[in-house]
């Protein structure tokens, strides 16, 4: 068992859509969760993150954990043709030195 | 402007050949890593680096070697003994130490080709 699992997709939508991205994990320890977006042949950029359970907003963007089942998700509201790429999930914590243990990836288009 | 910068941008390697792959960083970061993409399998951990002169194995580190002999710079190699080194290759760093939330940011990234 891969210690974070995600769907890879590929997962396409309408514009204006609600999107759902969601990551598995095994490792208990694991203390922050972070979102990273890929753009197509470019390096990952930090979407957001947050510490422990509970939810976290940022615009259009909406983080959520449940440490007690072991679930995140990234929820894009009002999806826009921009929001395309790839999403990576990241927990982290429980070292000290921020490796971050990467999912697979989930392969987003939004069309007009 | 502060950031990561990888070079070259694509990479073509002959049979046998090893070929050295740049990443240089002028956030002030203690920590340096280096991740190999491939299509559906995310990112998997190359090696990384906490301080100056010290460096770590991650998860696939056989037919790769590292240096990081100045704070800003972490080469990597792709020696010949890595048998299939096709793959998009993203260096990362991050500010290091204990009790940091460790945000990681990245390179644009080096694809390389095998000819």
């Amino acid at each position: 068992q891969k210690e974070v699992e995600q769907d890879p997709g590929p997962l396409s939508v309408p514009e204006g859509a609600i999107v759902s991205l969601n990551c598995t994990y095994s490792n208990s320890a694991f203390q922050y969760f972070m979102w990273y977006r890929q753009y197509s042949r470019k390096g990952p950029e930090l979407l957001m993150y947050t510490y422990s359970s509970g939810n976290k907003e940022d615009g259009r963007f909406t983080a959520q954990v449940d440490k007690s089942s072991k679930y995140i998700s990234l929820f894009i509201r009002d999806s826009q043709p921009s929001d395309s790429a790839t999403y990576l999930c990241a927990p982290a914590g429980g070292t000290s030195y921020g490796k971050l243990t990467f999912g697979q990836g989930t392969i987003l288009t939004v069309h007009p | 402007d502060g950031g990561i910068t990888q070079s070259p941008k694509y990479l073509f390697r002959k049979e046998g050949q090893n070929v050295t792959l740049s990443c240089e960083q002028n956030l002030n970061h203690d920590a340096m890593y280096w991740y190999r993409q491939d299509p559906g399998q995310g990112l998997r951990l190359i090696y990384y680096s906490q301080i100056v002169n010290d460096f770590q194995k991650g998860d696939i580190a056989e037919g790769y070697s590292v240096s990081r002999e100045k704070k800003e710079s972490f080469p990597l190699t792709v020696t010949s003994a890595q048998k299939n080194p096709t793959a998009f290759y993203l260096c990362a760093s991050s500010i290091g130490g204990q009790g940091n939330l460790q945000t990681q940011y990245f390179g644009p990234g080096t694809r390389l080709l095998v000819l």
